[in-house]
């Protein structure tokens, strides 16, 4: 099956500081990946659709200045928390597309605890 | 706004028992997925569905895609510990809509 990689697999660091998170198809090329934020005990929700070679449309309530998306190949979307603070403490999760096919295959996640 | 309404949200049951979670949107999908989520990793793929009145089976699970392709059914059969997860659901669109999530549905199962 389709594998996604994602890196780090936890991070901490200090409030202020921007934290950068890549997402990776591992065995094919992903022209669409999204990125997820998980709460405890909660359902995915979707921050943005990175798409390869441009811009990223982010959903409703997302700062994308924040949240800093680059997808500068096929295989791989970076996700750079700028400025972390504690309320960005949680769950970050990728997807990859395969093709044209409508099934994303996520990433196993990064969590993130800022102090 | 579309929605995919999972239900049971949250089920606890003993090893053995059988269950049934459900997926249901008023949406028509080309496609429909099942997950299981296990405590600190990402969503596991389990299954895709996308013809209507589809039936596959994964061991004790068994996927069902409405004829209308606006439900689905995930049966799981003599429940076990390991069965444990978070399942969400999620549909997909051709043409560029973004896929929908359910909002899960939560299994404890008892040993």
């Amino acid at each position: 099956g389709a594998v996604v990689s994602q890196h780090p697999s936890w991070v901490i660091c200090k409030s202020g500081t921007s934290v950068k998170i890549e997402c990776r198809s591992l065995d094919f090329q992903a022209t669409t990946m999204f990125w997820y934020r998980q709460f405890p005990k909660q359902s995915l929700m979707l921050m943005a659709t990175s798409n390869e070679g441009s811009k990223a449309t982010y959903e409703q309530g997302v700062e994308k200045d924040k949240f800093l998306i680059n997808h500068a190949s096929l295989t791989l979307s970076t996700l750079t928390v700028t400025s972390a603070h504690p309320e960005d403490s949680s769950f970050y999760i990728c997807s990859a597309e395969e093709g044209a096919r409508e099934t994303q295959y996520f990433g196993p996640g990064t969590r993130l605890l800022v102090l | 706004t579309q929605l995919l309404e999972q239900s049971p949200q949250f089920l606890s049951i003993q090893e053995g028992e059988n269950l049934t979670v459900y997926c249901n949107s008023s949406s028509v999908f080309s496609s429909l997925q099942w997950y299981r989520q296990e405590p600190g990793e990402g969503p596991v793929l389990l299954v895709t569905v996308v013809t209507g009145g589809e039936v596959k089976k994964l061991k004790r699970l068994t996927f069902q895609f409405g004829d209308a392709r606006k439900d689905s059914s995930l049966h799981i059969t003599a429940a076990q510990p390991g069965d444990t997860g978070l399942y969400l659901c999620a549909g997909g669109y051709t043409g560029g809509f973004k896929t929908i999530f359910g909002a899960g549905t939560r299994l404890f199962v008892k040993a």
